[in-house]
């Protein structure tokens, strides 16, 4: 089935730098997810996306929804400890006739502190 | 307010059992979905369903595995005849519907088959 292409699959920060991953599939996209999942924890919901082109920010979260609908990007700034964890894209594919609202979720992008 | 509530969070069970995971969506959700994730994997979509209604199965086996979502009381996902193959994380995520396409997940059910 249809998969998202996360990357980077993995990378290591420092305290205050700025973090960015990006999502990519093969056909268009309706609506954008982005979730941060910590160990043993259930998914939360960071940013939503609805239109291309759109730019929404969650406090030091930036995620966009590209302008083809094939792709998102999430910017973390200045980064802390506590943003380690594994970040997913999520989204919801355009299609005709099949049922609303299922997601396909990227691989996941895991950050760690650089030791 | 409060989110979206699965349990057991912890559950083991012998090959041959059957495992029932409970989920209880957020006030005012109707929709509900069912993910299951493997170790450094992503959430691979599994069944979505509506009160009293299977709206998308297509990912749920055929075999030993069903869902559903009565009038009243939680979901269930239940998989009979556990093997191996199913220990996975399991989790629930409900949304209240269109135009918002959000989904809020809960903690998830860690199944492990010994």
């Amino acid at each position: 089935g249809q998969q998202l292409n996360q990357s980077p699959q993995s990378m290591f920060i420092q305290e205050g730098e700025d973090v960015s991953m990006n999502c990519t599939s093969s056909s268009i996209f309706n609506t954008w997810l982005w979730y941060k999942q910590d160990p043993g924890e259930g998914p939360v919901l960071l940013i939503a996306l609805y239109k291309a082109g759109e730019l929404t920010s969650n406090g030091r979260l930036t995620a966009q929804f590209g302008i083809t609908r094939k792709d998102s990007f999430l910017n973390i700034s200045a980064s802390i400890p506590s943003d380690v964890g594994i970040y997913f894209c999520a989204g919801r594919e355009r299609n005709y006739g099949g049922s609303q609202g299922n997601l396909i979720f990227g691989k996941g992008t895991k950050l760690s502190v650089k030791p | 307010n409060a989110g979206v509530m699965q349990n057991p969070r912890h559950l083991v069970r012998r090959r041959g059992q059957e495992a029932r995971l409970r989920c209880s969506p957020m006030k005012g959700h109707s929709h509900v979905y069912w993910y299951r994730q493997l170790p450094e994997e992503g959430l691979k979509f599994m069944v979505y369903l509506q009160k009293e209604n299977i709206i998308d199965e297509s990912g749920m086996p055929k075999e030993r595995f069903s869902a559903e979502f009565p009038k009243e009381g939680p979901s269930i996902l239940r998989i009979q005849q556990v093997v191996r193959g199913d220990s996975a994380a399991y989790f629930c995520a409900s949304r209240p519907g269109p135009p918002t396409y959000e989904q809020y997940f809960g903690p998830g059910t860690r199944l492990t088959v010994t």
